[in-house]
């Protein structure tokens, strides 16, 4: 199975907030991270948070981190239509050096 | 703006043909990554290059040659691909290889068809 799940659609009106989840599977996830891509581009590092904190905030974003659940979320407050892209949930641990990537969430903002 | 920069943005060729994909980054980072990304699928790792050496070859077939002349630039040589091979072509950078916190940065790709 995969290491690191997403769902895969979220819809979300523009101004709302959007919550954007993820679950990893090994527990020696060392480092998390989230990358947007627009149509079009490459991935951009949005933001990231390290397994020994449980909120990181930046901004709009804020990631939380439920290590017990293995559960990561990514929170984008007044979401505007530049915020339309897929989101990776991505993933390193403490022994390997792969990047292992979800399969994106496509979030659509909608008027 | 991408700190990575990847040149040419779009490359179209025939199955025969031999093409070169570039890949440049300035921020003194001493990996580097190739990736291959398929229409709403998540990157998939190729090549890793570390201190210009060969680390990392994720069992890629022979038609891509990967080739790092120095620590700012990356090639992916290409000859011979098939029509799987059209896909966006990503290239990352980060300090160091992992393990550890090594953040990689990507470039906007280079969108190859095969014909």
């Amino acid at each position: 199975g995969e290491d690191v799940e997403q769902s895969l659609f979220l819809s979300v009106r523009e101004g709302d907030s959007s919550v954007i989840n993820c679950t990893y599977t090994d527990s020696s996830s060392t480092y998390l991270y989230w990358y947007k891509q627009e149509p079009g581009a490459g991935l951009q590092l949005l933001t990231y948070i390290f397994s020994n904190m449980d909120m990181k905030q930046d901004q709009r974003l804020t990631v939380l981190l439920n290590k017990k659940d293995k559960h990561l979320s990514l929170r984008i407050a007044d979401t505007q239509t530049g915020d339309s892209a897929i989101y990776f949930c991505a993933e390193t641990r403490s022994n390997d050096y792969k990047l292992s990537f979800g399969a994106g969430t496509t979030v659509t903002v909608r008027a | 703006d991408t700190e990575v920069t990847q040149t040419p943005k779009h490359l179209v060729m025939g199955m025969t043909n031999k093409k070169s994909l570039k890949c440049e980054q300035h921020m003194g980072h001493r990996a580097m990554y190739w990736y291959k990304q398929k229409a709403k699928k998540p990157p998939e790792l190729m090549f890793v290059y570390s201190y210009e050496k060969l680390s990392i070859n994720e069992s890629v077939p022979s038609r891509f040659s990967p080739e790092c002349p120095n620590s700012s630039l990356l090639n992916l040589h290409l000859h011979a691909l098939q029509p799987e091979d059209s896909a966006l072509y990503l290239c990352a950078s980060s300090q160091e290889e992992g393990p550890g916190f090594q953040p990689q940065h990507f470039g906007d790709g280079t969108r190859l068809s095969i014909l």
